[in-house]
């Protein structure tokens, strides 16, 4: 089961709301990513988390803040967004990096995604 | 910092044709993935390629790696229209290749 769950699909959020948007993943992965990614253009990495701790921060504004409570979970907590910020949000997972192997382990699985508008 | 260029940015073709889409990328790295996008999709792994001179292959699609020139390729051999979606290669890179910087993309239209 290659399957990256991501709810809800679709989130329409005021600017001054707190909502989340959830990822959750059973294929024993130990890296988990989130994306953006804005109409027409490719994904943009905002977060790497490895073995449950953060690895990358691409730079992103506060007002998104990841959490990692366990292996099989990703969040990505939002406040005060503003419309700019409407896209879809994407999360990955892979198994951790470990060398030259040659297997699917490399493969870097994305799910369905998440709508966000912010109104 | 890494670039990652692919051309064409869009491209249509009839079907039972050869087309071949290229990807360049800037520093050294020795991942390189393409994956698949359908309008309103997620993105669908097509391949992984790990090393020097790596070619892959499923269905009409065909991939290769060169390290040495940084180039990837793509090759669609005899389109259907089912194959119509934007294509993106990315290139992984830090410590542990735990980041993928993604190219424009190529829309590909296979008209009938």
């Amino acid at each position: 089961d290659t399957e990256v769950t991501q709810t809800p699909k679709h989130l329409v959020m005021g600017m001054t709301n707190k909502k989340s948007l959830k990822c959750e993943q059973h294929m024993g992965h130990r890296a988990m990513y989130w994306y953006k990614q804005k109409a027409k253009k490719p994904p943009e990495l905002m977060f790497v988390y490895s073995y449950e701790k953060l690895s990358i921060n691409e730079s992103v504004p506060s007002r998104f803040s990841p959490e990692c409570p366990n292996s099989s979970l990703l969040n990505l907590h939002l406040h005060a967004l503003q419309p700019e910020d409407s896209a879809l949000y994407l999360c990955a997972s892979s198994l951790r990096y470990t060398g030259t192997d040659n297997n699917s382990g490399n493969t870097i699985y994305f799910g369905e995604g998440s709508w966000l508008t912010v109104v | 910092e890494l670039k990652v260029e692919q051309n064409p940015l869009f491209l249509s073709m009839q079907e039972g044709k050869n087309y071949t889409i290229y990807c360049n990328y800037s520093t050294t790295s020795d991942r390189l993935y393409w994956y698949r996008q359908d309008p309103g999709k997620s993105l669908e792994s097509l391949f992984v390629l790990l090393s020097n001179g790596a070619v892959k292959q499923e269905g009409r699609l065909m991939a290769s790696l060169d390290t040495k020139a940084r180039l990837s390729t793509l090759h669609i051999t005899a389109a259907v229209h089912d194959l119509s979606a934007t294509y993106f290669c990315a290139v992984g890179s830090g410590g542990s290749n735990y980041k993928l910087t993604f190219g424009k993309g190529t829309l590909l239209t296979v008209n009938p």
